[in-house]
């Protein structure tokens, strides 16, 4: 399954099946983006990140792609599972060492057994 | 690694109570937190960036007398909210970075309900 877009904010996939979440970010400057995991009542958990001078990263059983081109990342769940159900963000830097991240809008991810 | 604790994680209180909320940096150095709030269904916003030993930095729109950051140690952040309304009901998440570098990412408490009455 695959969100299309920016304004599709649920993506739902059968287990086991691959998942991909976009994101589009806002500032063709940023220097490093951060995909974030959020469970219902908590915060968000760390997933994996990825700096400009890469366009793909690999973790486990999560790959991040990066195309400075159109300014499009996105991330993608191999066999996902229903544990991986959840909402994702996209976080970029924008304004160099300050740290301060600018959050996308978040794609719900619902995972059907 | 990188563990951040937010206390308390649930509070409900009436109108014109302040209320504070901790966040702390349990196994590292945090010279820089970030406090944000979530409304349902709604991504983050950044509220502030506290440094340690140094004055908040608020964003635009926030108002620094109604939300008291105070940054007095490398593991501890605490916000606040004072004289509470309702419409200060939110989700107060906190963050810390490990490092000064940009390039590294922010870890997360687990939020500070607040609902007021």
């Amino acid at each position: 399954g695959e969100s299309v877009g920016l304004h599709l904010p649920t993506l739902s996939v059968q287990e086991g099946d691959n998942s991909i979440i976009n994101c589009a970010y806002s500032n063709s400057a940023s220097d490093y983006f951060i995909w974030y995991k959020q469970e219902s009542g908590k915060g968000p958990q760390f997933i994996i990140d990825i700096r400009s001078n890469m366009d793909k990263r690999q973790g486990q059983r999560v790959t991040v792609l990066l195309n400075k081109t159109v300014k499009h990342l996105s991330l993608q769940i191999a066999a996902t599972q229903p544990g991986d159900s959840a909402v994702y963000f996209c976080a970029e830097n924008q304004y160099g060492n300050t740290g301060k991240l600018i959050f996308g809008q978040g794609t719900t991810l619902q995972v059907k057994p | 690694g990188a563990v951040v604790s937010q206390h308390p994680s649930w509070v409900i209180c009436k109108s014109g109570t302040s209320v504070k909320i901790e966040c702390r940096s349990l196994d590292f150095q945090a010279t820089t937190m970030f406090w944000y709030r979530q409304f349902p269904k709604q991504s983050l916003m950044l509220m502030a960036t506290s440094n340690e030993g140094s004055k908040a930095t608020y964003e635009q729109g926030v108002e620094k007398d109604k939300f008291l950051i105070n940054h007095a140690s490398l593991t501890l952040s605490t916000l606040t909210v004072t004289s509470a309304h309702p419409e200060d009901s939110s989700f107060y998440i906190c963050s810390a970075r490990v490092g000064r570098v940009s390039n590294q990412p922010q870890h997360f408490g687990d939020g500070t309900r607040l609902s007021i009455l």
